[in-house]
């Protein structure tokens, strides 16, 4: 079985510019999150997506935006590119919304620079 | 606000010996624990996890050890191996935040043989 992809592996923009992400979960996961991981630290929850409805943001400002589509894959946008979105963004799919038992699997990233 | 902290950035142990990994956590409302291992260029891959009604849980080499008075969680690994060397992740969720996990900034464990 196919793991969580993502798409693209790496990206460089330049400031200004928008960008959009794209992760496939595992097959049977309703669920996908995505995370910000820029270099020194841990990644840090943007958004959860459960059957296509937004079920939970983290502290990101409104330049990000994501979807989830009917088959259960998802796109992460950002406008506006700052310096500072430069990490490396990670999807996560699990079978449902729960937390405790309910592992998340995540995909290699994509590997953002803004120049 | 870190409500998860990973206090060592990097640790380096002999092949055969124990690794401990440590992680602390402020948030009283975390009730489920889990430790990921990453490579370069992979994502996350989890590890072994514990709720916060037990103190310990098992798996092979990985013991996780949990001390709720303290807020503090342990990663042990019993021996070590070369292909242990990653970095290490440990992160929290809690039921009300649904799946979202909140992480520590990882600890950079190196093995040598």
């Amino acid at each position: 079985d196919a793991g969580v992809t993502q798409s693209p592996t790496h990206l460089i923009k330049t400031r200004g510019q928008h960008v959009t992400l794209r992760c496939s979960p595992i097959s049977g996961h309703k669920s996908v999150s995505w995370y910000q991981q820029v270099l020194g630290q841990g990644p840090q929850f943007i958004f959860q997506y459960y059957e296509k409805e937004e079920r939970g943001r983290g502290n990101f400002p409104d330049r990000f935006s994501a979807r989830q589509f009917p088959n259960y894959s998802s796109e992460l946008n950002v406008n506006a590119l700052l310096l500072g979105d430069s990490a490396l963004y990670l999807c996560a799919s699990s079978l449902d919304r729960t937390s405790g038992y309910n592992e998340q699997f995540f995909g290699p990233g994509t590997r953002l620079t803004v120049l | 606000d870190q409500q998860v902290k990973q206090n060592s950035p990097s640790l380096s142990v002999q092949e055969g010996r124990i690794s401990i990994l440590n992680c602390d956590y402020t948030n009283s409302m975390f009730d489920y624990f889990l430790w990921y291992k990453k490579y370069p260029a992979e994502g996350p891959t989890f590890l072994i996890s514990i709720s916060s009604i037990k103190d310990k849980n098992e798996d092979g080499r990985f013991t996780v050890f949990l001390n709720k008075s303290a807020k503090h969680l342990s990663l042990h690994i019993v021996p070590s191996q070369p292909g242990d060397s990653a970095v290490y992740f440990c992160a929290a969720s809690a039921e009300e935040y649904g799946n979202k996990l909140v992480f520590g900034a990882g600890t950079i464990l190196r093995v040598k043989s």
